[in-house]
């Protein structure tokens, strides 16, 4: 089945304990990407990657990291967590980055920090 | 750089009833023009886009309407249905900005029973 997994689906953490939210697709996507949603803001880009090795910032990156060593994986990686980070987490992937292609979502991560 | 508005915010429609919400963007080569539906507790899906080289799309009880002019795109849903409840996202993206999508803050749909 095709699919966008993540991992963990919910996670309370404590401030300043470094986590990482795995996010894996098997359609083998060139663009993956993972937005943040927070209550009357929408979805908003933190990190996108148009192939492996190739990432760049979205809108609001500050905060966060992410690498893509391989085609599947796109983690996302918070070293210092805050509680303005507290938020539904949402990776995506679609088909190739050189057109306009459906954006797969994955189910969400909500995490807390206190 | 672009930016998506979306309105309204909230939408409350009497089930059977026609909903329309609305979406202007700002960046006149924009190009692309998707809808997402997110049910609650769920993630965002596709539900129909439109590219900038047709007017209208439909698809059974939703259609997608461009004005390019006046830098706007409707979503239409007619004979309404309490499936159709959920939070909708417009969003736009050109060819040239690595294909971004630039997302609208999204609309409460309310179908009242």
């Amino acid at each position: 089945e095709a699919q966008v997994t993540q991992n963990p689906r919910y996670l309370i953490t404590v401030t300043g304990k470094k986590l990482t939210v795995t996010c894996s697709q098997n359609m083998n996507h060139e663009y993956m990407s993972w937005y943040r949603q927070d209550p009357g803001l929408g979805l908003r880009q933190i990190y996108y990657s148009m192939n492996v090795e190739v990432t760049d910032k979205g809108d609001v990156p500050e905060g966060y990291k992410v690498s893509r060593k391989e085609k599947r994986n796109f983690p996302l990686i918070l070293e210092s967590p805050s509680p303005n980070q507290t938020s539904l987490y949402f990776c995506a992937s679609s088909l190739a980055s050189t057109s306009h292609y459906e954006q797969y979502f994955g189910p969400g991560t909500r995490l807390t920090v206190t | 750089g672009e930016n998506v508005e979306q309105h309204p915010s909230t939408l409350s429609v009497q089930e059977g009833d026609s909903a329309v919400i609305k979406c202007t963007y700002s960046d006149s080569a924009s190009n692309y023009f998707p809808w997402y539906k997110q049910e609650l507790g769920k993630r965002p899906q596709l539900i129909i886009d439109i590219r900038s080289n047709v007017g209208e799309k439909k698809d059974q009880r939703i259609a997608v309407t461009l004005n390019k002019t006046a830098k706007h795109f409707s979503l239409h849903i007619t004979e309404t249905q309490p499936e159709d409840s959920a939070v909708y996202f417009c969003a736009a993206s050109r060819w040239d900005s690595n294909y971004q999508l630039i997302w609208g803050a999204g609309t409460k749909l309310i179908i009242k029973p």
